[in-house]
């Protein structure tokens, strides 16, 4: 099994209608992340979580929305999707750069359209 | 504030020949530095990192990076690529520091020539 899981893998929506990604690992790390990738933009840090009572927004945080369900849970939602917000989204965990690298985990990525 | 160059797009190399891939950053504490490898379909293989000791790095797949800090740079080698090393490469820094987060570089795209 994947250290790093999102579900769905992949999810076809209408605008305006609630999407939520998940994600799961088994890493026991405390830190978790949402990225969305487009082309020729790399990737980009919507939120992120240090531990279960801590959110923190990214780069691109506006119309997205997360949960930290617990230390292994992470949800990505978008409360009213928009056709710009296609794109492939990735959840990734890490350590504590003070203690490791803080190197990231990714999962396989969850690819979102919205018509 | 923390940012990640990638000048080169894309980039067309023939196989065998030798490769680098260009990453300059900008982060005020002492980063640590990472390559990713994205392969058609795939999620995110790190390639290599550097957080401290030789500025030189070896990592998997036959690719190094050195850490340049006078430059500001962790530009990524290989001596001789393969049909298999085409891909999108991305660049990206943390910091050694309990409120770091991570960010990348938009990527560049690595054809290879038969």
């Amino acid at each position: 099994d994947a250290d790093v899981t999102q579900t769905p893998r992949n999810r076809i929506t209408k605008t305006g209608k609630r999407i939520m990604l998940e994600c799961s690992q088994t890493k026991g790390h405390d830190r978790m992340y949402w990225y969305r990738q487009d082309p020729g933009l790399g990737l980009r840090l919507i939120y992120y979580s240090f531990d279960v009572k801590d959110i923190n927004k990214g780069e691109i945080s506006d119309g997205y929305s997360v949960s930290r369900q617990a230390q292994a849970k992470f949800s990505l939602s978008l409360e009213s999707a928009i056709p710009n917000q296609t794109a492939l989204y990735f959840c990734a965990t890490s350590d504590l750069p003070t203690d490791g690298t803080g190197e990231l985990f990714f999962g396989e990525g969850s690819r979102l359209t919205v018509l | 504030a923390q940012s990640v160059t990638q000048p080169d797009i894309h980039i067309t190399v023939s196989e065998g020949a030798s490769l680098e891939l260009r990453c300059n950053y900008s982060y005020g504490a002492t980063p640590y530095l990472f390559w990713y490898v994205q392969s058609p379909g795939q999620g995110l293989q790190l390639l290599l990192k550097y957080f401290s000791g030789d500025t030189l790095v070896q990592g998997i797949k036959g690719f190094e990076a050195e850490f340049k800090r006078s430059q500001s740079s962790f530009n990524l080698r290989k001596p001789s690529v393969h049909w298999s090393d085409a891909a999108e490469y991305f660049c990206a820094v943390g910091a050694r520091s309990s409120a770091s987060k991570i960010i990348f570089g938009s990527g560049t795209r690595l054809s290879i020539r038969p």
